[in-house]
C-alpha cells in the first residue's frame, strides 16, 4: 500500500544551527504534502504545506522542498531554537477518487532534539 | 478562543466497557476527524465527517462508531472496548478538503485493561 516514511527517527541539532528533516513518499499522485509539529503532550500543529505543482515554499523560519523526481520532501528550520524541540510529521493527501480525498497518510515522525 | 476541545483527557476502561469521547470545535469548520496515535507511529484516521449529519470510515474504523448531530461536535464511541484500543485519540477539525491546516485537540489517553 501507499506509505509515507522518514529517513531518521531522531535528529539532534545544535541550537542556532539549521535543521533538515526528510521524508520519502511513494504515491506520485499525491496532491498536498503537509508538515505538522507535535510537542510533548500536545496535539499536532500545522506548520506548512506544499502542493504538488510547487518545488519550494517558505514560511516563517521554515522552508519545505519537494522533489517529485525522487519522491522526497524536506522541512528546513532556520536558526533552530529550543522551542523547536518536537516530533515532526509529514503527511500526504493521496488525492484518490471519492472519500479518500479526505484521508491523509502520515509518516511515523522524526524527533528533533536541540542541543544547547 | 478554545479551538478544538476533547473530553475526557484520560480514561481507563475495562475490557468490554463502552465509552464516548467528545470533540467540540468553535471555528465553524466543516471537516472533522478522529485519529488514533500509537507509540512510534504516525496518526491513523478512524472516522471523519465532511459536514453536519455525515460520517465516513477512515483507515481503521473497526470497533468504533461516530456521530455528528451538530456541526460543532463529533463524538467517537467504543461499544465494547478491547486492549488493542489502548491509544491516544486526537480529534481535529479543518476547513480544507485536502486535510491541510487542520486544528487538533489535546488528545485523550485511553487505556483498556
Amino acid at each position: 500500500g501507499e506509505s509515507v516514511g522518514l529517513h531518521l527517527p531522531t535528529l539532534s541539532v545544535q541550537e542556532g544551527d539549521n535543521s533538515i528533516i526528510n521524508c520519502a513518499y511513494s504515491n506520485s499522485a499525491s496532491d498536498y504534502f503537509i508538515w505538522y509539529k507535535q510537542e510533548s503532550g500536545k496535539g499536532p500543529q500545522f506548520i506548512i504545506d506544499i502542493r504538488s505543482n510547487m518545488d519550494k515554499r517558505q514560511g516563517q523560519r521554515v522552508t519545505v522542498l519537494l522533489n517529485k523526481t525522487v519522491k522526497h520532501l524536506s522541512l528546513q528550520i532556520a536558526a533552530t531554537q529550543p522551542g523547536d524541540s518536537a516530533v515532526y510529521f509529514c503527511a500526504e493527501n493521496p488525492r484518490t477518487t471519492g472519500d479518500s480525498n479526505y484521508q491523509l497518510i502520515w509518516g511515523a515522525g522524526t524527533k528533533l532534539i536541540i542541543k544547547p | 478562543n478554545a479551538g478544538v476541545t476533547q473530553t475526557p483527557k484520560f480514561r481507563v476502561l475495562k475490557t468490554g466497557q463502552s465509552m464516548t469521547l467528545l470533540c467540540a470545535q468553535d471555528m465553524n469548520h466543516e471537516y472533522m476527524y478522529w485519529y488514533r496515535q500509537d507509540p512510534g507511529m504516525g496518526l491513523r484516521l478512524i472516522h471523519y465527517s465532511v459536514g453536519e449529519g455525515t460520517t465516513a470510515k477512515g483507515e481503521v474504523p473497526d470497533g468504533y462508531n461516530v456521530s455528528r448531530l451538530k456541526k460543532q461536535n463529533f463524538l467517537l464511541g467504543l461499544e465494547s472496548a478491547a486492549p488493542s484500543q489502548t491509544s491516544v485519540y486526537f480529534c481535529a477539525s479543518g476547513h480544507r478538503v485536502s486535510g491541510t491546516e487542520a486544528f487538533f485537540g489535546q488528545g485523550t489517553r485511553l487505556t483498556v485493561v
